[in-house]
């Protein structure tokens, strides 16, 4: 257990639904960040969040639209998916935005179809 | 362009043995480096790290060597034990990590043989 904790586990959407993604952790970190795994392709970074406001968005199509309220949560709304966008989504915290140690949860995998 | 390499997508190695899990770097800007370990249906969880002010850190089982000016670092795990079998990625950060967040290799899946 890592204290990050990511709901729903296994997601299936089509192409017009709107889901979302949430993240949260119990560790007091402020600072979260979404990442994405396609398959055979490393972790890409697409969003960091410190203290509830976003530093970093990695070029991520507008269909992803990122939601921190509070430094304990944040979500990854989900709307006009594309088929290749089905991967795992994982979320990490750290203790501030210079944490390089990170803690991720076990992701949410998504399937677009 | 993959700032962050392991070439080697598998490896097998008898329990009992050395497990040598290798990893490749272009961009000189990073400054810290992290390996994290894998399940099936888990995240990465953090196993150990190392700045570059060194070129060798230990915990345990587990030693991490690093080579800047051939930009390489190395995992070592001696012994290997059963519950070592997973998915090893290297992790990069530069400044302080942060807004760059990590860059990540691809993984090398490890697998101990009894």
């Amino acid at each position: 257990e890592t204290g990050v904790t990511q709901t729903p586990r296994h997601l299936v959407m089509g192409m017009t639904n709107k889901k979302s993604l949430k993240c949260e952790q119990h560790l007091g970190h402020n600072a979260m960040y979404w990442y994405k795994q396609s398959a055979k392709k490393p972790l890409e970074l697409m969003f960091v969040y410190s203290l509830e406001e976003r530093v970093e968005n990695n070029s991520v199509p507008s269909r992803f639209s990122p939601e921190c309220p509070n430094s304990s949560h944040l979500f990854l709304h989900l709307h006009t998916l594309q088929p290749e966008d089905s991967a795992l989504y994982l979320c990490a915290s750290s203790p501030d935005q210079r944490g390089n140690i990170q803690y991720f949860g076990a992701g949410t995998r998504l399937s677009v179809l | 362009d993959q700032q962050v390499k392991q070439n080697s997508p598998s490896l097998s190695v008898q329990e009992g043995r050395i497990s040598i899990l290798n990893c490749d770097y272009t961009n000189s800007m990073f400054d810290y480096f992290l390996w994290y370990k894998k399940y099936p249906a888990e995240g990465p969880t953090f196993l150990i790290s190392i700045s570059s002010i060194k070129d060798k850190n230990e915990d345990g089982r587990f030693t991490v060597f690093l080579n800047k000016s051939a930009k390489h670092l190395s995992l070592h795990i001696v012994p290997s034990q059963p519950g070592d079998s997973a998915v090893y990625f290297c992790a990069a950060a530069m400044g302080g990590g942060g807004a760059d967040g990590l860059t990540f290799g691809k993984g090398t899946h490890l697998i101990i043989q009894p």
